[in-house]
């Protein structure tokens, strides 16, 4: 298993601006993922987060507008950048343990909620 | 990855055994489901996984047709504390290796 935290846990942002967020993980894992989950809708996968080379974005998504940055095994950060009121959601870190005996394949963090206004 | 169908809200009484559906009709042979859930405010919790054969683990139970198009969880003995949105998958085994695709789930709601 893996416990994940997140900062900041919330946060109220001006339009415009631009937000960081940290994923740190208590042990060091492969696979890094970030997700969005706007209100009452499901969670959708933004990209992976790949250790010592650039993140791979799912369709659109887009680099310039969440830059991701993975500089070692246990850490990852997701920007919003030129934030607007339709960025308001939830992100989600995650990661995926390959090969355990547990199977568990995903853990995720408790989220960031981020209003944009 | 298959794509899945499943009930958009159940009730269940405290107590009683939660039943979930699931259909996955156009599931591959190498496919598993999997099974989520995310409590409000939470991220999701992995709860089982299985390929063809009924699945128990400490949390739930999982039942796949012999036809594998479908399945079940179910959660024993529910309780208040299940009261969540569940997510049935059914994508290959990658052991994590990458992103999961989340339907709409059930929202399942535990009465006292």
């Amino acid at each position: 298993s893996a416990v994940i935290s997140q900062k900041p846990s919330r946060d109220i942002c001006q339009r415009g601006t631009s937000l960081t967020i940290q994923c740190q993980v208590d042990s060091q894992v492969t696979m890094m993922f970030w997700y969005r989950q706007q209100p009452g809708q499901s969670l959708t996968l933004i990209a992976t987060a790949n250790q010592g080379s650039e993140a791979t974005y799912e369709s659109g998504f887009v680099i310039d507008k969440f830059p991701i940055s993975r500089p070692n095994l246990t850490f990852s950060t997701l920007t919003v950048s030129n934030m607007s009121p339709e960025d308001s959601s939830i992100y989600l870190c995650s990661v995926g343990i390959q090969g355990t005996s547990s199977y568990n394949e995903q853990f995720f963090g408790p989220g960031t909620r981020l209003t944009v206004l | 990855d298959a794509k899945t169908t499943q009930p958009t809200s159940m009730d269940c009484a405290e107590g009683r055994a939660a039943n979930l559906p699931c259909n996955h009709s156009t599931i591959s042979g190498n496919e598993y489901v999997y099974w989520y859930r995310q409590i409000h405010s939470q991220g999701p919790q992995y709860i089982i996984h299985g390929l063809k054969n009924n699945e128990t683990n400490e949390m739930a139970s999982l039942i796949i047709t012999e036809d594998r198009k479908s399945s079940t969880l179910i959660l024993p003995h529910a309780t208040l504390r299940d009261t969540a949105v569940y997510y049935c998958i059914v994508r290959v085994y990658r052991g994590g290796a990458d992103g999961l695709t989340f339907g709409k789930g059930t929202h399942l709601i535990i009465q006292p």
